[in-house]
């Protein structure tokens, strides 16, 4: 497809369960990021990644959230051991370059703990 | 640390008249972009208009124009000829750090009435 997909459009997991979130970026766009966005909010910063690597984690809130990138093009947020508090709407992002790029947006996941 | 202020959280404008969306931010760093950011019911960000720090022109894209204050770290969105498909959550967001991530204001919702 043309644009960021991420995969599921929404999740409901009972409380301490696994969950991954996945994100396609749009073909050729080495920079990708997470951003998680509570209700009412804006999105806040969890990872970066140029290519491969994590470029800066810094956002991420706890060893519970972890996020790979393994060929450069999908990548995946994990969260382990879920919380209530976690609920919210996980959004992923791509950019040709990245900084100053335009960064196109998937629909995000909204994640539900139950 | 950078910051991000949409002190509006709602407004409301009548179709075909004109609305001014504001932001403020705070940065130490001399090289920056700006952004601000539609996000209707279906969660996608969609971006509206961009603006780069040593830039002194004021960007426009079509009926979205931006007043960008530098020595004030003002930076609103102006929207002419309102139309009802312009009702959405608006998102302010400043791009300062190396890797290109984004850091988002709370966010104004606008309705447009007819």
């Amino acid at each position: 497809g043309a644009g960021v997909s991420q995969t599921p459009s929404n999740k409901v997991t009972e409380k301490g369960k696994y969950v991954e979130l996945r994100c396609d970026p749009i073909s050729g766009h080495t920079a990708l990021y997470w951003y998680r966005q509570s209700l009412g909010q804006g999105p806040e910063f969890l990872i970066y990644f140029q290519g491969t690597g994590a470029a800066d984690d810094s956002g991420l809130p706890n060893d519970r959230f972890f996020a790979v990138r393994p060929e450069g093009s999908v990548s995946t947020l994990k969260i382990q051991r879920t919380e209530r508090g976690d609920s919210a709407v996980y959004l992923c992002a791509s950019s040709l370059t990245g900084r100053g790029t335009e960064a196109f947006f998937g629909q995000g996941t909204r994640l539900t703990v139950v | 640390a950078q910051t991000v202020t949409q002190s509006q959280p709602e407004m409301s404008v009548q179709e075909a008249e004109t609305v001014t969306l504001s932001c403020t931010y705070d940065t130490s760093e001399n090289n920056y972009y700006l952004f601000w950011y539609k996000q209707p019911p279906s969660r996608q960000m969609i971006l509206v208009i961009r603006q780069e720090a040593y830039k002194q022109q004021n960007a426009t894209e079509n009926r979205f124009s931006v007043n960008f204050q530098k020595a004030a770290k003002s930076f609103s969105l102006k929207i002419s000829d309102s139309q009802l498909g312009d009702t959405a959550m608006y998102f302010c967001a400043l791009g300062a750090g190396s890797q290109g991530n984004l850091i988002f204001g709370k966010g104004t919702k606008l309705s447009v009435k007819p």
